[in-house]
């Protein structure tokens, strides 16, 4: 069983279209995040949710809305896609705020 | 913020060799972890290590806390350990973790 999924694993869309990135962690934790990888590798965080409350929210445009339903489940809602968010999507998530993360395998965001 | 600095940014290795690579960091940690992004794209958790020295087959790390810097060593390289691996920190007192650029390794045959 897979600790941290994310669905889908690939992503085409059209410039404007508004999309959803799912994730799920069966672990038990309570800390989820959402991390952005572009082009070069970098990976840099987006948002953090910990017991479903936003503890980290870097500087992302406001088009990028994440909500946590429950402390198992991080979603990604992106409104007006732009060519610049093509990029892949890392969830993770931790036993709490401090501890060690677990990845998910990532969206490929492509837009067109 | 925090600066974290991974060095070499690439690395060709003949298969069965050694190689360090390293992670320096600007400021106190509570929080260090390894990870290898392999050619499909997965993060794989190396190690989790904010201070001291852990070995995992032929792979080990070290993390000198006190003069902020990491090692990661890959012993008898194989074409498998191909990929990007990111040293990822968490200042003390902060919950922002940060992520190295990366270092290249590709592994010849």
């Amino acid at each position: 069983d897979t600790a941290v999924s994310q669905t889908p694993k690939y992503l085409v869309t059209q410039m404007g279209n508004d999309k959803s990135i799912k994730c799920e962690q069966n672990l038990g934790h309570d800390t989820m995040y959402w991390y952005k990888q572009d082009s070069k590798k970098f990976l840099k965080i987006m948002f953090s949710y910990n017991n479903k409350e936003l503890i980290i929210n870097e500087t992302v445009p406001n088009r990028f809305s994440p909500k946590s339903p429950d402390k198992a489940h991080l979603n990604l809602h992106i409104n007006s896609l732009e060519l610049g968010d093509s990029a892949v999507y890392f969830c993770a998530s931790s036993q709490d705020r401090q501890g060690l993360q677990y990845f998910g395998a990532g969206t490929r965001l492509s837009v067109l | 913020g925090i600066q974290v600095e991974q060095s070499p940014p690439d690395l060709i290795l003949q298969e069965g060799a050694n190689s360090t690579l390293r992670c320096n960091f600007s400021d106190s940690v509570n929080n260090l972890q390894w990870f290898h992004q392999n050619p499909w794209g997965q993060l794989i958790n190396l190690f989790y290590i904010p201070s001291g020295t852990k070995q995992n087959g032929r792979l080990s790390a070290t993390t000198v806390a006190t003069e902020r810097y990491s090692l990661l060593y890959i012993s008898s390289s194989q074409t498998t350990d191909s990929g990007v691996y990111f040293c990822a920190v968490r200042n003390t007192g902060g919950f922002k973790t940060i992520f190295g650029a990366g270092t290249r390794l590709f592994v010849k045959a």
